[in-house]
């Protein structure tokens, strides 16, 4: 049964700590996407690769997120330095390289930051 | 930019009645539509794909109609039950990538 893993699955920090939180695509995928959603935003794209190279983290705020596919069975999305604004669930989904085709999303990482 | 809206935001139904979700969206140049469910807590489960070329789709109780040249598509589950209480959301790829646009999900309540 293949799925999406994410780790951790909650995590609660300080403000100005740094968080990474890794994602492991289902095997074979190719295309790696990640999202976060709030109460007030639904849903938003933070940042997407393809064969492991980034194709688009326009929705990501530069400063202090970080996106990276070290090889094609992890991403990770850090965050330095952590902020209250950034507690959401932050969900990381993959798929074929075809439009046609589905993502399937992983069980989210629920972040806190006091 | 896809603007993607789902009407209603939340719908409460008897178990047994049959449930009809609607998602529309702006930029009728889509690849596919996908339905989501989201339980509480939880991530999203793809419950439907429907490619562009298709009218309709279907899994067991469900079944997802597209439209695209009136920007719409279709949920319908089948005979309600609790077990199908949940956030729906519909989702669709850019024309020209594959980032996804979500609706704000319609919020299921099926009373036993």
């Amino acid at each position: 049964d293949a799925r999406v893993t994410q780790t951790p699955r909650h995590k609660v920090t300080e403000m100005g700590q740094e968080v990474t939180m890794r994602c492991q695509p289902i095997l074979g995928h190719n295309t790696v996407f990640w999202y976060r959603q709030t109460m007030m935003q639904g849903l938003e794209l933070l940042a997407y690769f393809r064969n492991r190279a980034p194709l688009d983290d326009s929705g990501m705020p530069k400063d202090r997120f970080s996106a990276e596919m070290p090889d094609a069975t992890l991403a990770t999305l850090k965050i330095q330095p952590s902020e209250p604004r950034d507690s959401a669930v932050y969900f990381c989904a993959s798929g074929q390289f075809m439009r046609g085709n589905e993502q399937f999303f992983g069980p989210g990482t629920r972040l806190t930051v006091l | 930019k896809q603007e993607v809206t789902q009407i209603p935001a939340a719908l409460s139904v008897p178990e047994g009645e049959n449930l009809v979700l609607n998602c529309s969206f702006t930029d009728s140049a889509i690849y596919n539509l996908q339905w989501f469910r989201q339980d509480p807590g939880k991530g999203l489960t793809s419950l439907l794909l429907i490619q562009s070329s298709q009218r309709e789709q279907t899994s067991g109780r469900l079944n997802a109609s597209l439209d695209k040249s009136s920007g719409r598509s279709t949920l319908y589950i089948a005979a309600s039950q609790p077990g199908d209480s949940a956030t729906y959301l519909c989702a669709v790829p850019g024309s020209n990538d594959y980032k996804l646009s979500f609706g704000a999900g319609t919020t299921v309540t099926v009373r036993a």
